[in-house]
């Protein structure tokens, strides 16, 4: 979805590097998210945002951090990158709704392998 | 620990054909049951979604069943094409607005 992009699109970085994904949206959504999703374990949340002050940790946090620059942009940092780092990243919005019923909009993807 | 166990892991059907993804989960406190599709080198998009108060919802040839008392929701896939090959993701959620995913299920339709 143009709405959600990301960047870079593939990386490919060293073990013990600090990387940056970085994820713009124009879709005005308050909520933002970041997974990485590895062959047979599907899509796990990283960290979330609810709002530009508000950051959860999700339930794989640990090596990452985040930063919510503005309500557009969410960034994920891998503070010194290891092999098991590497996987497909997404980041995803959504707009403030009721009972947990609105729809997530993923970004195309990141693809990150660390050496 | 995945709150929702999805199987199979893949599945190959005829065109034409009906396409069966289970999911199951623990949770009785989620709401929410989206399906999500993901062709290769996209993000996953919303499918079809279903709350706990009906038992089944259908949009076109893609039916959710839900099962309540066993803690189990299913996608159909009916007539499958070749166009709907990808993977297809069950997602549970709760009023927190965070979604806990399955593992994911590779679908191909043989032509």
């Amino acid at each position: 979805d143009a709405d959600v992009t990301q960047t870079p699109r593939n990386r490919i970085t060293k073990t013990g590097k600090r990387i940056m994904l970085e994820c713009s949206q124009t879709k005005g959504h308050d909520r933002m998210y970041w997974y990485r999703q590895d062959p047979g374990l599907g899509l796990r949340l990283i960290y979330y945002s609810f709002d530009v002050k508000d950051i959860n940790k999700g339930e794989i946090s640990d090596g990452y951090s985040v930063s919510r620059q503005a309500q557009a942009k969410f960034s994920l940092s891998l503070e010194s990158a290891i092999p098991n780092q590497t996987a497909l990243y997404f980041c995803a919005t959504s707009e403030t709704g009721s009972g947990g019923t609105d729809t997530q909009y993923f970004g195309p993807g990141t693809r990150l392998t660390v050496l | 620990q995945q709150q929702v166990k999805q199987s199979p892991q893949s599945l190959i059907v005829q065109k034409g054909g009906i396409s069966i993804i289970n999911c199951a989960y623990e949770n009785t406190a989620f709401d929410y049951f989206p399906w999500y599709q993901q062709f290769p080198g996209k993000g996953p998009a919303l499918l079809i979604a279903i709350r706990p108060d009906v038992s089944e919802k259908k949009e076109g040839r893609f039916t959710i069943s839900f099962n309540k008392s066993a803690k189990q929701f299913s996608l159909h896939i009916m007539d499958s094409q070749p166009g709907d090959s990808a993977t297809y993701f069950c997602a549970a959620g709760k009023s927190d607005y965070k979604l806990s995913f399955g593992a994911g299920t590779t679908v191909t339709v043989r032509a």
